[in-house]
């Protein structure tokens, strides 16, 4: 079955570090996003991409990155660690970006 | 104003009750509406997915959109322990989603 793999599930890091989240679809979707979750604020939109090499900004794109090299994966970076980005983060993937999009089970990200 | 407003929870309900659930969105552009399900520590799934107005029904889940006002609801019928969790609502919003907060529900038996 097709599935959206996130590594690791848990993280534990330090101000000022840089992070890599891996997000990995089977689904040969062209269409990735990655969110962050917090309590009061539901799902956020972080950067997502509609094909390889494409990558957009969304609505709370501050101090992550993306790149798309390839159809399965887009790895979120965060370039220097802040307290404000402990969070969970999802991916999700589409086969069309107006309509329903699979998730992974998030990362769950602490930053100290 | 976000794009889609979520009524704030929780909810707590017994066992074989009909659970409420609605949100209102503000663009009538990209009418695609979801509705999703998150059990804790694991990410959204979907439950519903309509782009029509009127009921849509799934089992004990009916998901009904009234256009003329920009509102979707989400009823659960005969609720049961596993369906605690909590429910998002999602629009289609310009080749994006958009998320309501969700709403946490809890089905005591």
């Amino acid at each position: 079955d097709a599935e959206i793999t996130q590594s690791p599930r848990h993280k534990i890091t330090e101000t000022g570090r840089q992070v890599t989240l891996a997000c990995h679809q089977t689904w040969n979707h062209n269409n990735m996003f990655w969110y962050r979750q917090d309590l009061g604020h539901g799902l956020r939109l972080i950067h997502y991409s509609y094909g390889v090499q494409d990558t957009n900004k969304g609505e709370v794109s501050d101090g992550y990155s993306v790149s798309r090299s390839n159809t399965e994966d887009l790895p979120l970076t965060l370039e220097s660690a802040a307290s404000s980005q402990t969070s969970v983060y999802f991916c999700a993937s589409s086969e069309n970006p107006n309509q329903p999009q699979h998730f992974g089970d998030g990362t769950r990200l602490s930053i100290l | 104003q976000k794009e889609v407003e979520q009524d704030p929870g929780p909810l707590s309900v017994p066992e074989g009750a009909i659970v409420s659930l609605n949100c209102t969105y503000s663009n009538s552009a990209f009418q695609y509406f979801m509705w999703y399900r998150q059990y804790s520590r694991k990410g959204p799934e979907l439950l519903m997915y309509t782009y029509s107005s009127g009921n849509k029904e799934d089992g004990r889940f009916t998901a009904q959109v009234d256009k003329s006002s920009k509102y979707i609801s989400l009823f659960i019928r005969d609720s049961q322990p596993s369906d605690s969790a909590t429910y998002l609502c999602a629009k289609a919003n310009d080749y994006k989603l958009s998320f309501g907060a969700g709403t946490t529900v809890t089905v005591r038996a």
